[in-house]
Order: structure tokens, then sequence, then C-alpha cells
């Protein structure tokens, strides 16, 4: 089944690690795209890419950072800088020049 | 600056009580109009894309309407299986811009 896959879906960490959460589909989506949500909020744009080995910053950047190598891979690394990581991020992609996103199950960060 | 206001917050309704959600928005010219549910812990699953004024899309107990300054989401004899929190989100022209997203309705159908 085609379909978008994040991994994991619940990770807890200490407060000035790193960590990177994954993003992998078989779509054959050209853009993908992050996005955080914090509860009562709607989705805020992180980070999206239309092309491999391109990518551009969205709304809330800061403390973030995404690699594209490859068209089915889009992982985001939170970092240290980030200054309050807990939150449900969401991972998603869609044809090029088309507007429709579609959704991972999402990954649920902790930090302790 | 593209901006979407979702209204109510919450609603709660009795199972086969009929209603309507809300999406305001504004946006430097449509490119379209976006309609997702999503469960708790759960990512947003799509319903529909609205392009221009008039144009209705329905899905089972569903109905999306588009005018210029706001949609509509219809939902027909609800069931308690449609409890969910309802999505909006727009595309402007201006540039290659990403989509702009509500803070969404949570709805709770009372069986």
């Amino acid at each position: 089944d085609g379909g978008i896959t994040q991994s994991p879906k619940y990770l807890f960490r200490k407060e000035g690690q790193n960590v990177t959460l994954s993003c992998e589909q078989n779509l054959n989506h050209d853009a993908m795209y992050w996005y955080r949500q914090d509860p009562g909020q709607g989705l805020r744009l992180i980070y999206y890419s239309q092309i491999v080995n391109d990518f551009q910053k969205g709304d809330i950047a800061e403390g973030y950072s995404v690699s594209r190598e490859k068209k089915e891979s889009f992982p985001l690394t939170v970092t240290s800088a980030q200054k309050n990581p807990t939150a449900f991020y969401l991972c998603a992609s869609s044809r090029r020049g088309e507007s429709e996103q579609f959704f991972g199950p999402g990954t649920r960060l902790t930090v302790l | 600056e593209d901006q979407v206001t979702q209204s109510p917050e919450a609603l709660r309704l009795q199972e086969g009580e009929s209603s309507s959600l809300n999406c305001s928005y504004t946006v430097s010219g449509l490119r379209g109009l976006f309609w997702y549910r999503q469960d708790p812990g759960k990512g947003p699953e799509f319903l529909f894309t609205l392009y221009s004024a008039g144009e209705e899309k329905e899905k089972e107990r569903l109905k999306a309407t588009l005018t210029k300054k706001e949609s509509f989401l219809h939902i027909t004899a609800p069931k308690p299986e449609d409890s969910a929190t309802y999505l909006c989100a727009v595309q402007g022209y201006s540039g290659n811009t990403p989509l702009v997203f509500g803070k969404g309705t949570r709805l709770s159908v009372i069986a």
C-alpha cells in the first residue's frame, strides 16, 4: 500500500539533546512538508521541500533542520536550540503542481 | 498575509442533529480551499478541495461549499463516528505558497 510513514510514534528525549524524526513516502510525490501541532492550535509549517536537494523555511523554522537527499525521505532534526520542542509533529507530501497534501500518522515528541 | 478562521471552536451535537462548520478566509487570490478530518493522535485525513465560489462537494454525510469569503462544511444527520476535529486550509496564488491552516473545529456527536 502507498502511504507516508513516520517513526517513531512516540519519542522521549532529555533537554539539550538533538533528535531526528523520520518521514518516508512511497507515493512518488515530489513535495514534502513538516508541520508542528500544539494542543488547540492549527498546523504550523516548519520546513518544506518541493524537489530533492532543495528546501525552504516555513513559519517556525528556528531550532529545526532538514535534509532532502532522496525523493522518498525528508527527516527533521529538532535541535537543542528549539526552546519548546514538545509537540505533535506531522509530515505530509503532495504531487508536483497539486495542492492536496497527504499526511503521515505523526510523531509525538516529549522533551523531559 | 493569508489567514483562516474556523468557528465554532467546539460543537456538540446529538446523533441526527444536522449542523454546519464555518471557515472564513482572507487570501490574495485563492488557489484552493481544503478540508481535512483529524482523529485524536492521528494525522489529518484529506476530505475535499474547493477551487471557486459556488463549488460544492459531497462525501457521505458531509457537504462542503465555497463562497468568496468563506466555506461551510455541512454535516447531515451525523453519527458518533463523525466525531473528530475538522481542519480548513487555504492556498493562495502568491508565489509558491504552502497551505495555511485554521485551528479547527472539534466536533462531538453524542448517541
